[in-house]
């Protein structure tokens, strides 16, 4: 099965930053990720799809990279409704799987 | 407008059985593959299981952790999808989300359900 890393497990930051939240996967999974956030109590939100695909109604502050093993999720311009934990999530054949999830705290 | 809405969890005894409703509102899960993803309390998110939508034949896989147990299934208006739990566990305890797929390719979820909580006492 493919495991999804997320580093760093949390990230403090303040309005304003630009912040930079990077997601490993153990094989090749060519662009099959996307981005979810979730804040505390509630569903996650779909942000990010086939790595770089911003989802309808998503800002474009947001934006994602990468394709093979090594992914980022990009948020400019930290606003306050940003702090929230964010997961990765791939597909496969054999089912699908998120990674840890990395918390963006204030700082 | 497009929702989802999970129903049907409680605390339930360890070794009984449970079955989660999720219905769907403006679209059919004939139409549409979903998942089902849980979150234990305090812990990031676990994939349970999917159903393919009918063009794809409908079909399921699970997660290994709960291959056996879980399964998949929708009513015959494709309107409601059920998860039924079997001989659960405590570590079942978590918040349930049901998701539906998004309609072009690649399994990624745009809606989510506000999730329902099942906590299984010993």
């Amino acid at each position: 099965d493919i495991q999804m890393t997320q580093s760093p497990s949390s990230v403090s930051a303040s309005v304003g930053d630009r912040v930079t939240l990077t997601c490993r996967a153990s094989q090749d999974i060519s662009r099959w990720l996307a981005w979810y956030q979730q804040k505390p109590g509630k569903a996650p939100k779909l942000l990010i799809y086939a790595a770089s695909y911003l989802q309808s109604g998503v800002p474009s502050r947001y934006s994602g990279s990468g394709s093979g093993t090594e992914f980022t999720l990009t948020i400019s311009n930290l606003q306050p409704e940003d702090f929230a934990t964010y997961y990765c999530q791939h597909a496969s054949s054999s089912g699908l799987a998120f990674g840890g999830g990395t918390r963006v705290e204030i700082k | 407008e497009v929702q989802v809405v999970e129903s049907g969890g409680g605390l339930v005894q360890a070794g009984r059985s449970l079955r989660l409703s999720c219905a769907a509102s403006g679209f059919t899960f004939g139409d549409f593959a979903m998942s089902w993803v849980r979150q234990a309390p305090g812990k990031g998110l676990e994939w349970v299981g999917l159903l393919r939508s009918k063009p794809y034949g409908g079909t399921t896989e699970y997660a290994a952790s709960v291959q056996g147990r879980f399964s998949i299934s929708i009513d015959d208006s494709n309107t409601i999808a059920y998860l039924q739990i079997n001989s659960l566990k405590t570590e079942d305890t978590a918040i349930y989300y049901c998701a539906r797929k998004i309609s072009t390719g690649g399994w990624y979820f745009d809606y989510w359900g506000q999730g329902t909580v099942v906590t299984v006492s010993s």
